[in-house]
C-alpha cells in the first residue's frame, strides 16, 4: 500500500459547483498534513495546512479524519481558475520534516 | 524578498555525463529537499538535508548525490546520467521540522 494515495481524476465540474477530494495515508503516526496546488509544469504551491479541528480559507475547507486516516479538501463555488492538480502531503514516519506526496488529483472546471 | 531558485531551468545532456543541478535559498532555512516528478509517480524524494554537513537518502537516491557546505545551497549531482533520470526536478526548503515546504520553479532535465 502506498504511504499516501489520491484519486488521480480528472474531476470535471461546472463553474459554481462544489467538489471534494480525499487523500488517504497509511501511517497512523503522521502529524503534519498539507494541500498543495500545482499548475501545469509549475512548482507546487501551498494551498493550506490541515489542522486537527478542520480549517477554512475562503472557498476552501480542509479536514482531517484520524480514525479513517484521510484528509479532505472541499472547494465551494468552483472557478475556472481552480483548474489545477491538487497534491496532498503527509509527513513521513519518524521524521516530521520529510513530506510524502500523493500523485495528485486533477481538477478541471468548465463553463 | 527571500526566495528559492533553481538553475538551470532546462538541461539536455547525454547518457554517462555528470550533471549538477543548483538550488539556492535565501530564507536561511535549515531543511532542504530534492524531489523528482514523473507522470504516474508524483513527487518522489531523492535526498534531503537538515543542516550544514547533513545529508540523507530519500526513496529514489540511487545515481544521485548531494552536498551541504552552507545553509543556502543544496546542489544535486547525477554521477553518470541515465535516460531513466529524465524528469522534472524540484528543490524545496522549510524552516522547521513538520512545517510546509517552499518549492523552487523546477529544472526540466532530459538525458538523451
Amino acid at each position: 500500500r502506498k504511504e499516501v494515495e489520491q484519486d488521480p481524476g480528472p474531476f470535471n465540474v461546472p463553474e459554481g459547483a462544489t467538489v471534494a477530494f480525499n487523500c488517504t495515508y497509511s501511517n497512523s503516526a503522521s502529524q503534519s498534513f498539507f494541500w498543495y496546488r500545482q499548475d501545469c509544469r509549475k512548482e507546487p504551491k501551498l494551498l493550506m495546512s490541515v489542522y486537527s479541528s478542520g480549517n477554512e480559507d475562503g472557498r476552501f475547507t480542509a479536514q482531517l479524519n484520524r480514525a479513517s486516516q484521510y484528509i479532505s479538501l472541499l472547494i465551494r463555488d468552483s472557478k475556472l481558475s481552480d483548474s489545477a492538480t491538487y497534491l496532498c502531503a503527509v509527513n513521513s514516519a519518524g521524521t516530521a520534516s520529510k513530506l510524502t506526496f500523493g500523485t495528485g488529483t486533477r481538477l478541471q472546471v468548465t463553463l | 524578498d527571500a526566495e528559492i531558485t533553481q538553475s538551470p531551468r532546462h538541461k539536455i545532456t547525454e547518457t554517462g555525463r555528470q550533471v549538477t543541478l543548483a538550488c539556492h535559498q535565501t530564507w536561511n532555512h535549515n531543511n532542504m529537499f530534492w524531489y523528482r516528478q514523473d507522470l504516474g509517480h508524483g513527487l518522489r524524494l531523492i535526498h534531503y538535508s537538515y543542516g550544514v554537513q547533513d545529508t540523507n537518502k530519500g526513496e529514489v537516491s540511487d545515481g544521485y548525490s548531494v552536498s551541504r557546505s552552507n545553509t543556502e545551497d543544496l546542489p544535486l549531482t547525477l554521477e553518470s546520467a541515465a535516460s531513466s533520470q529524465t524528469s522534472v526536478y524540484f528543490c524545496a526548503s522549510s524552516p522547521n521540522l513538520g512545517e510546509k515546504l517552499f518549492f523552487g520553479s523546477g529544472t526540466q532535465l532530459s538525458v538523451l
